[in-house]
C-alpha cells in the first residue's frame, strides 16, 4: 500500500519558537493532505485540508496564523506551529487520500510536539 | 453535524469470547463508513469498509441505516486483536475522516 511519512517523529522546543512538521506521501502523490491533532486519550480532531496549489482549509475553531500549512508540492505538505505554546503540545498527524477509485486514506505516523 | 460515537472507552474481554465494538454516527445524507485500528507503536490503519462487506482477521462490521450504526464484531478474540479501534465516517472520496473517540480494546489470555 501507499505509504505516508512524517518528520520529525518527536520534537520538544521552548515555548515561543516555531516548530516545522513534514509529511510526505512516498509512493504516490496527493493534491490533498489531511492534518489531525490528537490530545492524549482522545479522537483525532482535523485541523484543516492541506491543497496543493491553493491555500489550505481550516476547520472552525483553527488559528490559520498559528498553524502554518504549506502544500509545497504533490508529495509534500508541511505545518508550522508558529510561537508554540504548551498548550500546543499535542499528537499530530497527516493523512492523504491514495490513487484509484476508493481513495483509501494513509496516515502518517504522527509528530509528538513537547512545548516546554 | 456529523458525527460518530463509539460509547465504550475500554472493553475487556477473554480469548475466545465474541467481540462487539460499538458505533453510531449521525450524517444527513450517506456517508462511508469505516473502522481504523491502531495497535501499540504503530500508525493508524484501514480494518474495514462498509462498503466492501469484507471480513478482515476476523472482523466484519455491518451498516445499519436505520439504527445508523457500524457496529465492529469478532465471534473468537485474539490476543493480538489488542488495539486501539476508531469508527470514521466522511461523504466522499477526497474529503477528511470524522472520527469517533475510539475503543481500546484488550484481549485477556
Amino acid at each position: 500500500g501507499a505509504v505516508v511519512s512524517q518528520h520529525p517523529s518527536r520534537v520538544i522546543c521552548k515555548s515561543g519558537t516555531s516548530v516545522k512538521i513534514e509529511c510526505r506521501s512516498l509512493d504516490f502523490q496527493a493534491t490533498t493532505m489531511f492534518w489531525y491533532r490528537q490530545f492524549p486519550k482522545q479522537s483525532l480532531m482535523l485541523m484543516a485540508t492541506s491543497n496543493e496549489g491553493s491555500k489550505a482549509t481550516y476547520e472552525q475553531g483553527v488559528e490559520k496564523d498559528k498553524f502554518l500549512i504549506n502544500h509545497a508540492s504533490l508529495t509534500l505538505s508541511t505545518l508550522t506551529v508558529t510561537s508554540a505554546h504548551p498548550e500546543d503540545s499535542s499528537f499530530y498527524i497527516c493523512s492523504a487520500p491514495g490513487q484509484g477509485g476508493f481513495n483509501e486514506q494513509f496516515f502518517g505516523p504522527g509528530t509528538r510536539l513537547t512545548v516546554l | 453535524a456529523q458525527r460518530v460515537t463509539q460509547p465504550e472507552k475500554l472493553l475487556s474481554v477473554f480469548k475466545g469470547a465474541p467481540v462487539e465494538l460499538k458505533c453510531n454516527y449521525s450524517y444527513s445524507g450517506s456517508p462511508e463508513l469505516f473502522w481504523y485500528v491502531q495497535y501499540s507503536r504503530q500508525r493508524l490503519q484501514l480494518l474495514l469498509r462498509h462498503i466492501s462487506r469484507e471480513s478482515i482477521k476476523g472482523f466484519t462490521a455491518d451498516l445499519n441505516k436505520g439504527e445508523t450504526s457500524f457496529h465492529l464484531k469478532k465471534p473468537f478474540a485474539q490476543e493480538e486483536d489488542s488495539a486501539m479501534y476508531y469508527c470514521a465516517l466522511r461523504n466522499s472520496g477526497n474529503t477528511p475522516l470524522v472520527f469517533g473517540k475510539g475503543t481500546r480494546l484488550s484481549v485477556i489470555a
